[in-house]
């Protein structure tokens, strides 16, 4: 299948600092990427959709300003997680789509903000 | 928007035994379910799924059925092993959702030995 892969997979800042995350679909294409964020012992919920060349689309209630995508190409999306506070650790995973509708998954990033 | 709710949120089961966990869904446009197995910290593995136009599917210990009248779909794991300890999360895609994935809240599975 195809492969994704995030980096990085652990992170640790300080409050109040920025940190990109980057999700690459490594052999194949990807026009939109999926980010998701997951808080312990929850489920799945999606941030936004990531498209390439264009702007990302946010699910509502979760401020563009603060979580910065950009889907620079065809291979390449980041989520930068801007002024990040103790309540943005979480558990974020991006995914995207292959030729059918199977998604496939990034490896996730565990960001700790202390 | 598509809403999905998965039963039971914690399931204990005797190595052996099966296990069951249900799924309904909101939005009558889903066409593609798939069942995800998550182990801590790590990310979702899919392990089948199906799609509107089967009731069933079948792979080794696993299947999933569908009934689109009643939108509920389950995933059955039968003779349970340790190593099928995990969290198991349903999802649904809205056919024209924009491959927009919605999952359910997960069903952690502890198999006991």
């Amino acid at each position: 299948g195809a492969v994704v892969s995030q980096h990085p997979s652990r992170v640790i800042c300080k409050s109040g600092t920025s940190v990109k995350i980057e999700c690459r679909s490594l052999d194949f294409q990807a026009t939109t990427m999926f980010w998701y964020r997951q808080f312990p012992k929850q489920s799945l919920m999606l941030m936004a959709t990531s498209n390439e060349g264009s702007k990302a689309t946010y699910e509502q209630g979760v401020e563009k300003d603060k979580f910065l995508i950009n889907h620079a190409s065809l291979t390449l999306s980041t989520l930068t997680v801007t002024s990040a506070h103790p309540e943005d650790s979480s558990f974020y995973i991006c995914s995207a789509y292959g030729t059918g509708d199977e998604a496939f998954f990034g490896q996730g990033t565990r960001l700790t903000v202390v | 928007g598509e809403n999905v709710e998965q039963h039971p949120s914690t399931l204990s089961v005797q190595e052996g035994d099966s296990a069951v966990i249900k799924c309904t869904y909101s939005d009558s446009a889903s066409n593609y379910f798939p069942w995800y197995k998550q182990e801590l910290g790590k990310r979702p593995q899919l392990i089948i799924d199906i799609r509107s136009n089967v009731g069933e599917k079948k792979d080794q210990r696993i299947a999933v059925t569908l009934n689109k009248t009643a939108k509920h779909f389950s995933l059955h794991i039968t003779e349970t092993q340790p190593e099928d300890s995990a969290v198991y999360f349903c999802a649904a895609l809205p056919r024209a959702a924009g491959n927009k994935l919605t999952f359910g809240g997960g069903t952690r599975v502890l198999v006991k030995p």
